[in-house]
């Protein structure tokens, strides 16, 4: 079965600074990758997807590339917050779209 | 919409007792997923529907999980016994079947077994 591997566990970076997350996945079949952020007791809500067609997607501060040769994928977060700490999950979405998968989890703190 | 709704909020009871989780997925949305989050092991996958059927439950830990979705307003995630490993966050999601893929999370149960 798929299996999605997440680094760092944890990352601490300073307000302004930007932040880089990134994931690898196992099963080939997977073409549909999300990220979603969980703040503290709350539940994980989508910030940004990629599909395996597309290499590159920015949403404001948010990006997303994708590398399927390598079975790579990346969130970059630029010009960090206070309130963007919270813990980011990658997931890879197999079977049509129905099976997701979620990486173990960034921690991320932005020293202000 | 309400968003995905789930119940208890809270839970606590004692080794052995029965557990019923209960959820309502978004109306209109044919996939309905429940996880399982703890520290130790991230967001797990226990069990998908699509259209009322169960998919697949691979992610079940052990026999004494099941899970039913009578009609496509309702779950339950019941655990019989339960035991104190069984302590974590669950959570219910629900998709439309020609989605996106975006999962619709609920606000999730928290469970404690004494």
């Amino acid at each position: 079965g798929e299996n999605v591997e997440q680094h760092p566990s944890t990352l601490s970076v300073q307000e302004g600074d930007s932040a880089v997350i990134k994931c690898t996945y196992s099963d080939s079949a997977s073409n549909y990758f999300p990220w979603y952020k969980q703040e503290l007791g709350k539940r994980p809500q989508l910030i940004i997807d990629i599909r395996s067609n597309v290499g590159e997607k920015k949403d404001q501060r948010i990006a997303v590339t994708l590398n399927k040769t390598a079975k790579h994928f990346s969130l970059h977060i630029t010009e960090t917050q206070p309130e963007d700490s919270a813990v980011y999950f990658c997931a890879a979405t197999t079977s049509g779209g129905f099976k997701t998968i979620f990486g173990a989890g960034t921690r991320l703190f932005v020293k202000a | 919409d309400a968003g995905v709704i789930q119940s208890p909020r809270h839970e606590v009871t004692e080794m052995g007792q029965e557990v019923t989780l209960r959820c309502k997925p978004i109306s209109g949305h044919n996939s309905l997923f429940w996880y399982r989050q703890t520290m130790m092991r991230g967001l797990e996958l226990l069990i998908y529907f699509n259209n009322n059927v169960p998919i697949d439950d691979s992610g079940m830990p052990e026999d004494r999980f099941s899970a039913k979705m009578p009609n496509a307003s309702f779950s339950t995630l019941k655990i019989q016994p339960s035991e104190p490993r069984d302590s974590a966050v669950y959570f219910c999601a629900s998709s439309p079947l020609q989605g996106t893929g975006e999962l619709f999370f609920g606000e999730g149960s928290r469970l404690t077994v004494l």
